[in-house]
């Protein structure tokens, strides 16, 4: 176990829908980042944030955003969903903002139909 | 952007073999990172070293920065080594926590 949580586990959808996954990161956690795991792309970087702020994008689509809170709980929109969208997606969280080791998720999978 | 090639992209073994598994990276790195995805598909971290050196029981990963390479041994496989094995690293310069992976490589361990 991590120490990082991710609901829901499993979540299935329907074109052009919307849909929040959320992330708890490792106490004592500032960063929080999200990839996203797809047969096609690989393991690519979505975002990253480190106490509140975005810090790093990467090829996330405009069709997706987040944010982390206060608690540093983070969440991960994604809005009109595409079947392409359908994917592993990962959170992960470390100490600092860079040269920390970071710690996965159990991850959220995404099936849209 | 950095780029991370692994290789080999499949290894079959039978229980009980060694196997050394290659990370090649194009540029200077601030961290690197060896993952282990279960079936299950959980990543699980197996080793930190941007460089040096580092055992833990079956496994050991070394990492020689100035040549840009990092290689993970696996001693006397088990069944449960099977997976998806991951090198990522961040790039060095302004990348934060930026992880870029590579594709893998798909370890088959035989009983």
């Amino acid at each position: 176990d991590s120490g990082v949580t991710q609901t829901p586990k499993h979540l299935i959808t329907a074109t052009g829908q919307r849909v929040t996954l959320r992330c708890s990161p490792r106490s004592g956690d500032l960063s929080v980042y999200w990839y996203q795991q797809s047969l096609d792309q690989g393991l690519q970087f979505l975002i990253q944030y480190y106490n509140g702020e975005e810090r790093a994008k990467g090829n996330i689509l405009e069709r997706f955003s987040a944010q982390q809170f206060p608690d540093l709980h983070s969440e991960l929109n994604l809005s009109s969903l595409e079947l392409g969208d359908s994917a592993l997606y990962f959170c992960a969280s470390s100490r600092r903002l860079e040269g920390y080791e970071q710690f996965f998720g159990p991850g959220t999978r995404l099936t849209v139909l | 952007g950095i780029q991370v090639e692994q290789s080999p992209p499949d290894l079959i073994l039978q229980e009980g073999a060694n196997s050394t598994l290659r990370c090649n990276f194009s540029d200077s790195v601030n961290n690197l990172q060896w993952f282990h995805q279960n079936p299950w598909g959980q990543l699980i971290n197996l080793f930190y070293i941007p460089s040096g050196t580092k055992q833990n029981g079956r496994l050991s990963a070394t990492t020689v920065a100035t040549e840009r390479y990092s290689l993970l041994y696996i001693s006397s496989s088990q069944t449960t080594d099977s997976g998806v094995y991951f090198c990522a690293v961040v790039a060095g310069g302004t990348s934060y926590g930026k992880l870029t992976f590579g594709q893998g490589t798909i370890l088959t361990v035989h009983p």
